[in-house]
């Protein structure tokens, strides 16, 4: 497709469950972003992944979330043990131009935990 | 204190009035500013992008950049009411925005006929 794809749209779990969040970039994108938006919180920043670099870890809040970008493209973001708390929504976006800011997002996964 | 601040609103105008968005910031390491729209339940999308003080001007839209103050607008003329929407400002530092961009928290906007 043209824009950055994300599955499921919604999610909705029970606490204590593991959940994975799918995102499908632009072709040809190099970079990808995971951000968390909460009501009332902005855009928080999870995760970066650039070409076959390390992926920057710094925002992830907990050890139960991880991410993974397979092939330089589909990227999974999963939570283990999922708390109420993490409820919001996911955002991926990717770009070519990783130092221009112009990010390019999903329309992202909403989370509910119940 | 966040590294931005941007008022979250609801700001509610009459279409056709001149709306102002701003955002103050604390980290005197931004260098790349943008404002970002994102419409309910979608995705943000980019609006404006501006690299370090000035101004910036994309038909109806302004945007200005004043580093000595760490605070940045967003103008928008003759606003419709589809502009109705969330505005976020995003800046990050000298390395681009190859690592991450900070956010503000958003203002929600309200155009009514």
């Amino acid at each position: 497709g043209a824009g950055v794809s994300q599955s499921p749209s919604n999610k909705v779990t029970e606490k204590g469950k593991d959940v994975e969040l799918r995102c499908d970039p632009i072709s040809g994108h190099t970079a990808l972003y995971w951000y968390r938006q909460s009501l009332g919180q902005g855009l928080e920043f999870l995760i970066y992944f650039q070409g076959n670099s390390a992926p920057d870890k710094s925002g992830l809040p907990s050890d139960r979330f991880s991410a993974e970008r397979t092939g330089g493209s589909v990227s999974t973001l999963t939570i283990q043990r999922t708390q109420q708390e993490d409820s919001a929504v996911y955002l991926c976006a990717s770009t070519t131009q990783a130092n221009t800011g112009e990010l390019f997002f999903g329309e992202g996964s909403r989370l509910t935990v119940l | 204190q966040k590294e931005v601040e941007q008022d979250p609103g609801p700001l509610s105008v009459p279409e056709g009035a001149i709306v102002s968005l701003n955002c103050t910031y604390s980290n005197s390491a931004f260098q790349y500013f943008m404002w970002y729209r994102q419409y309910s339940r979608k995705g943000p999308e980019l609006l404006m992008y501006t690299y370090s003080s000035g101004n910036k001007e994309d038909g109806r839209f302004t945007a200005q950049v004043d580093k000595s103050s760490k605070y940045i607008s967003l103008f928008i003329r003759d606003s419709q009411p589809s502009d109705s929407a969330t505005y976020l400002c995003a800046m990050t530092g000298l390395t681009g925005g190859g690592n991450k961009l900070t956010f503000g928290t958003g203002t929600q906007l309200k155009v009514e006929l």
